[in-house]
């Protein structure tokens, strides 16, 4: 397994604002993702955090709106920017070790946005 | 393209009563499943997860769930639930091609006195 910590747990932000939130894991991991978790909903990944190079996003989200860093192993940042009401959700951070065949992933406690 | 139907949103169930929550994946390929729980106000824990060899698999806390590859289906189960099993409860399933999971829509456990 992995502990992972997120940061900050939870942040209240004015429309327009931009919002960075931390992953921090205990141990080198291969793989960071990022999920969106709106209320009521289903988890909806954002994007793979790749190290050393640009990230990867799912369609219907895109690097001006959820810039992604992650400069080694075990950290990486999200930037919610320009933030509307509709970017109200928890964000979580997971990580997965590449095993070869599977993809066990473990979740951060997640940050939970408000934007008002 | 993989996708994950959980066909209940809510299930009500008195306590000490059985209950099975419904999965259904779609995939081309050949995958992995997994159920995470969510307890409320608190973040995703895996509860189990098929990778491979036997098709029944089982929690520490009573929890199984049998993979059916004929049928695209990894219900979960649990003989007799408790209060405390409480929680949202979200199948997923992951390749080895496309490292991310696919959540379903997850299920709301119920579980009255």
């Amino acid at each position: 397994s992995a502990v992972i910590s997120q940061k900050p747990s939870r942040d209240i932000c004015q429309r327009g604002t931009s919002l960075t939130i931390q992953c921090q894991v205990d141990s080198q991991v291969t793989m960071m993702f990022w999920y969106r978790q709106q209320p009521g909903q289903s988890l909806t990944l954002i994007a793979t955090a790749n190290q050393g190079s640009e990230a990867t996003y799912e369609s219907g989200f895109v690097i001006d709106k959820f810039p992604i860093s992650r400069p080694n192993l075990t950290f990486s940042t999200l930037t919610v920017s320009n933030m509307s009401p509709e970017d109200s959700s928890i964000y979580l951070c997971s990580v997965a070790r590449d095993s070869g065949t599977y993809n066990e992933q473990f979740f951060g406690p997640g940050t939970r946005l408000t934007v008002l | 393209a993989q996708s994950v139907t959980q066909l209940d949103s809510q299930v009500p169930v008195f306590e000490e009563a059985p209950v099975e929550l419904r999965c259904n994946y779609s995939s081309s390929v050949s995958v992995y499943l997994f159920w995470y729980v969510q307890y409320p106000n608190q973040g995703l824990q895996l509860l189990l997860k098929y990778l491979s060899g036997s098709t029944l698999v089982e929690s520490i806390n009573g929890f199984e769930a049998e993979f059916n590859k004929s049928q695209t289906s990894f219900h979960l189960r649990k003989p007799s639930v408790h209060i405390s099993d409480t929680a949202e409860y979200f199948c997923a399933v992951g390749d080895t091609g496309r490292r991310a999971l696919t959540f379903g829509s997850g299920t709301r456990l119920q579980v009255q006195p």
